[in-house]
Formats: C-alpha cells, sequence, structure tokens
C-alpha cells in the first residue's frame, strides 16, 4: 500500500507569516499533485510536479518534488486569510496502471488577520 | 468550476437501499475516476474508467459498482447500504495522457 504521509495536520499563523507543508512516502510516483479543498466542495488542482527536483512557483505559492520522487513540499509565503484551506498532496504510484491518486490526509490551514 | 459535473449535490437515504451517483467529465476528457472521502479515511480511490472500459480499481466494496457509457458520462452504484457508507462522493476526469485529475463538486450521501 502507497502511503503519502503529509504534515502537519493544523496549521494556524497570522496574516503575513511563512509556511511549509510537508508530504512524505517510501513509494516513488510518477507524478504529485497538490489540491486545495473548501468544506464540501470538490479539490481544486493547484500544481502538478512531474520530474524529480522540480520547483514550481504559482504566485505566493512554491511546490517542490524530491529528488527521488517520494516527498514535495508546498511552501506560502507571507501568509494570507484567503489561502485559508484544506490542503492535500496527492501521487500517481509509479509501476501501476492507471493514474489513480493517492491521498495524503491533508492540512488544514488557518490564517488570521 | 472544473467542468465536472456530479448529480445529484446531496441524497438521503436508509440502509438497505440502493443509489445511483452520476458524473459528467470534462469535455474531451475519457478517464472517470471515482474517489470517497469520509472523515476517517480520507480521499480513497474507488475505480477508473477509460473510454468505456475498467482501468484500475481500488478498495471498491463488492456492493458498489460503476460503468461509463459510451457518450463517457459515468455513474456509481452503491447497494446495499450501510450507514457506513456515508461520504463524500467525487467523480474526477482527465485526459490519458495527463496525470491532472480535474474534480466535480462531490455528492454527499447520507444513509439514515
Amino acid at each position: 500500500t502507497q502511503l503519502l504521509e503529509q504534515s502537519p495536520q493544523f496549521l494556524s499563523i497570522q496574516e503575513g507569516e511563512n509556511l511549509t507543508v510537508y508530504c512524505n512516502s517510501s513509494s516513488v510516483f510518477s507524478s504529485l499533485q497538490w489540491y486545495r479543498q473548501e468544506p464540501g466542495e470538490g479539490p481544486v488542482l493547484l500544481v502538478t510536479v512531474v520530474t524529480g527536483g522540480e520547483v514550481k512557483k504559482l504566485k505566493r505559492l512554491t511546490f517542490q518534488f524530491g529528488d527521488a520522487r517520494k516527498d514535495s513540499s508546498l511552501h506560502i509565503t507571507a501568509a494570507q486569510p484567503g489561502d485559508t484551506g484544506l490542503y492535500l498532496c496527492a501521487g500517481s504510484p509509479i509501476m501501476e496502471y492507471g493514474n489513480k491518486l493517492v491521498f495524503g490526509a491533508g492540512t488544514i490551514l488557518r490564517v488570521k488577520s | 468550476d472544473s467542468g465536472v459535473t456530479q448529480t445529484p449535490k446531496h441524497l438521503i437515504t436508509a440502509t438497505g437501499q440502493r443509489v445511483t451517483l452520476r458524473c459528467s467529465p470534462r469535455s474531451g476528457d475519457l478517464s472517470v475516476y471515482w474517489y470517497q472521502q469520509s472523515l476517517d479515511q480520507g480521499l480513497q480511490f474507488l475505480i477508473q474508467y477509460y473510454n468505456g472500459e475498467e482501468r484500475a480499481k481500488g478498495n471498491i466494496l463488492e456492493r458498489f459498482s460503476a460503468q461509463q457509457f459510451p457518450d463517457l458520462h459515468s455513474e456509481l452504484n452503491l447497494s446495499s447500504l450501510e450507514l457506513g457508507d456515508s461520504a463524500l462522493y467525487f467523480c474526477a476526469s482527465s485526459t490519458d495522457i495527463s496525470y491532472e485529475q480535474y474534480f466535480g463538486p462531490g455528492t454527499r450521501l447520507t444513509v439514515t
């Protein structure tokens, strides 16, 4: 069973602070995706990383895929209240037929103004 | 709006009953995935269809089945419902060559 361990589970910070969310596994993934989910809604895709060592930036969000494609991180600079939500990492296990996603348990982020 | 549609939005039914959830993928997407999200298990992959054929299966219960029709919409059938089946059910779609999956708004199933 491929597991994605996501940490921290909860994060409560002040507006303007920086934060990093981690996603780790002992398994290798073909790709790794980060989603954001609001209560009662579907996950919204933020980014997909596919190459080991890849770094992608989306405004104040920076995503990194580990060299061995077993881990990833999401860094938010100068967090804003609008960043509040559930962040999920999801990986597509290598050597598995199909493109199923294995999800981490999620990080609930609260940014206080 | 991801372009993936799901109906109904909410469903309340009794134990032992059967329900059908419907999903229409994004235009041009051939793959459809079904996921279950519960508080204790998080988001779990159930099953994937590609262009009408089953492609991959997760820990989907035998009481659950799915299919993808020629127009590419998909249905997830849940039968002999139990209290523990109460969850959010999401459909996602992707092109075959893309790793990126786009999720629908979900169906909230409540079994009483």
